[in-house]
């Protein structure tokens, strides 16, 4: 079983809807759970990160940890067509700066 | 907004070659990283650097790879003898003192010929 499994997509959504993405995981030491834009040839940038379980919300964005099903998500309320990209989820171990173990993305496109 | 910076943005090197991937990481972040995402494939991780000493370091980071931070900014990623396989986008990261985030980079393509 891979340590984070994430939908690839390609997710396609029409402008102005709630967008739902998903990770689940195996390992039950992660702790730290974050979400991450990014754009064709770019760095991953940094949207969300949240702590253990519970919900955090900043602005359209909503992530979501339920660690007894292993399980996180990100939600995107009014999509806009500049949210399209790929959307990876990371995760670690509670150690401080340890390394980030990351799903393989999922591509959405929000369509005019 | 501050933000990790990496030279160059593209580099192409035959077989063989030495490479030197070169990152300014965020000014008071003292944890410094590197990964590399092959082409269609997930983010891996490489090393992460702390205190002037590797912590961590993945099965892909074997010999042929080395970390250095020469000053007080730059954070360098070099390639002793590059190979076929090495083609990927290295991105560099950096985390603030509490360990919690990670910052990247816009990353290097390395094109290996």
């Amino acid at each position: 079983q891979k340590e984070v499994e994430q939908d690839p997509g390609p997710l396609s959504v029409p402008e102005g809807a709630i967008v739902s993405l998903n990770c689940t995981y195996s390992n039950s030491a992660f702790q730290y759970f974050m979400w991450y834009r990014q754009y064709s040839r770019k760095g991953p940038e940094l949207l969300m990160y949240t702590y253990s379980s519970g919900n955090k919300e900043d602005g359209r964005f909503t992530a979501q940890v339920d660690k007894s099903s292993k399980y996180i998500s990100l939600f995107i309320r009014d999509s806009q067509p500049s949210d399209s990209a790929t959307y990876l989820c990371a995760m670690r171990p509670r150690n401080q700066g340890g390394k980030l173990i990351f799903g393989q993305g999922t591509e959405l496109s929000v369509k005019p | 907004e501050p933000e990790v910076t990496q030279t160059p943005s593209h580099q192409v090197t035959q077989m063989g070659q030495e490479v030197i991937l070169r990152c300014v990481p965020i000014s008071n972040h003292l944890y410094f990283y590197w990964y590399r995402q092959i082409l269609g494939q997930k983010v891996e991780f490489l090393v992460s650097f702390y205190n002037n000493e590797i912590s961590e370091k993945s099965e892909i980071f074997d010999d042929q790879f080395s970390v250095e931070r020469p000053d007080g900014s730059n954070f360098t990623l070099k390639i002793r003898s590059t190979k076929l396989e090495d083609s990927a986008m290295y991105f560099c990261a950096s985390g603030p003192l509490s360990g919690d985030t990670q910052y990247f980079g816009p990353g290097t393509r390395l094109t290996v010929l």
